[in-house]
């Protein structure tokens, strides 16, 4: 499957801070990525679909001005927490699709390793 | 042992005993399925899949089985070892969409 990276694993800042994770596929020209969100204990969300040089697809509930979501190479995905608030604390993690390019299905989806992001 | 997945989020068994992890899915429509092992700290990890028109898949110490009568689906893991503690989910997918989703999940602990 695919490798994803994401970075950083771990960001701590003030409220009000904006916030900048990547999401890398490694090995494998991703035109789907996904960014999901998981709270202690709790399952995975998805938030929205990166689309390559397109805008992503927010999931209903997911504030798009809050979260910007930038997939402008086949390889790279950025989302950005924007005016970080104590409550938008949570592990974000990407993920990435098998399809590809000209692929039908983007199942499954290999995921990196998170990013724990702790807003003071 | 076996757990009964949204109603025993947790199962503790004993090392080189079978384990066997339950999930109920949602959507009849959902006709592929996916099992991950989340451990503390990291993302999901594939384990195996399964498509709606089989019953049952066979990977490396894993099968995963799937009752569509009754939209519920296992995992079942022989010879259980330390390394396979970590939290299991199943995922679910109507092909050809992008939305996968997630099960509440089940903590399996494995005492040595």
């Amino acid at each position: 499957g695919a490798v994803v990276s994401q970075h950083p694993s771990w960001v701590i800042c003030k409220s009000g801070t904006s916030v900048k994770i990547e999401c890398r596929s490694l090995d494998f020209q991703a035109t789907t990525m996904f960014w999901y969100r998981q709270f202690p204990k709790q399952s995975l969300m998805l938030m929205a679909t990166s689309n390559e040089g397109s805008k992503a697809t927010y999931e209903q509930g997911v504030e798009k001005d809050k979260f910007l979501i930038n997939h402008a190479s086949l390889t790279l995905s950025t989302l950005t927490v924007t005016s970080a608030h104590p409550e938008d604390s949570s592990f974000y993690i990407c993920s990435v699709g098998s399809g590809g390019r000209g692929g039908y299905s983007n199942q499954p989806q290999h995921f990196g390793d998170g990013t724990r992001l702790s807003i003071l | 042992g076996e757990s009964v997945g949204l109603h025993l989020p947790t199962l503790s068994v004993q090392e080189g005993d079978n384990s066997i992890i339950n999930c109920a899915y949602s959507n009849s429509a959902s006709d592929y399925f996916i099992w991950y092992k989340q451990e503390s700290g990291k993302g999901p990890q594939f384990i195996i899949d399964i498509r709606s028109n089989m019953d049952k898949r066979q990977g490396q110490r894993v099968t995963v089985l799937l009752n569509k009568t009754v939209k519920h689906l296992s995992l079942q893991i022989a010879a259980t070892q330390p390394g396979d503690s970590a939290v299991y989910f199943c995922a679910e997918n109507i092909s050809g969409a992008n939305n996968l989703f997630f099960g509440t999940g089940t903590r399996l602990t494995v005492i040595p």
